[in-house]
């Protein structure tokens, strides 16, 4: 079983802060994803990287793979409370035709206005 | 659109009933999952599958099947409900293709009595 841990579990923010998530696993993932989810509601996928290095914006979101494809973070500038949620990452494995994704906990953001 | 329903979103059963959870997907996705979202724990793979008739044990699958009879739904049914399944329970559903990036319901909150 891959496992994945996410650091911060909790973070409490003033708006306009800026913030980094971190995702580490001693396992290679084939891709990871970073998910956000709201309070009732399914988690909603934010961006994919594949590629070890790889660096993706969203508006004021950056998204980063390790190099090695085992780690990644997740930083966003100048925080609104719309950022507040769930922050996930999932990994996954494609081997022998699996496509299954490992979930790490979560961090919980709270953005404070 | 494509979109992803549970039903029911919420319900209470006693500990010892036969309950079934729904999972009906229009994205035409050849995998679904079943997961468990638990305080602590993150979100825990219950079931998964490939295709019709293809099914599959995940991490936390004791008290639990799933069936599928076609591409659309992946129910989930608990055997005989025990307080330890006291849950919020997701399913979600991906295309197959690499990367694995999976659409989420909304979720059913299950409490058991």
């Amino acid at each position: 079983t891959q496992l994945l841990e996410q650091s911060p579990q909790f973070l409490s923010i003033q708006e306009g802060e800026n913030l980094t998530v971190y995702c580490n696993s001693s396992s290679v993932f084939s891709s990871l994803q970073w998910y956000r989810q709201e309070p009732g509601e399914g988690p909603v996928l934010l961006v994919t990287v594949v590629t070890g290095g790889e660096v993706k914006k969203l508006k004021r979101l950056t998204f980063q793979f390790g190099d090695a494809r085992k780690d990644s973070s997740l930083h966003i500038t100048a925080a609104q409370p719309g950022d507040t949620g769930l922050y996930l990452c999932a990994g996954s494995y494609s081997g022998a035709g699996s496509y299954q994704l490992t979930f790490g906990k979560g961090t919980k953001l709270s953005v404070i206005p | 659109d494509a979109e992803i329903t549970q039903s029911p979103r919420h319900k209470i059963t006693e500990t010892g009933r036969q309950v079934t959870l729904a999972c009906h997907q229009t994205w035409n996705h050849n995998n679904m999952f079943w997961y468990r979202q638990d305080l602590g724990h993150g979100l825990r793979l219950i079931h998964y599958s490939y295709g019709v008739q293809d099914t599959n044990k995940g991490e936390v699958s004791d008290g639990y099947s799933v069936s599928r009879s076609n591409t659309e739904d992946l129910p989930l049914t608990l055997e005989s409900a025990a307080s330890s399944q006291t849950s919020v329970y997701f399913c979600a559903s991906a295309s197959g293709a690499e990367p694995t990036e999976a659409f989420f319901g909304q979720g059913t909150r299950l409490t058991v009595v």
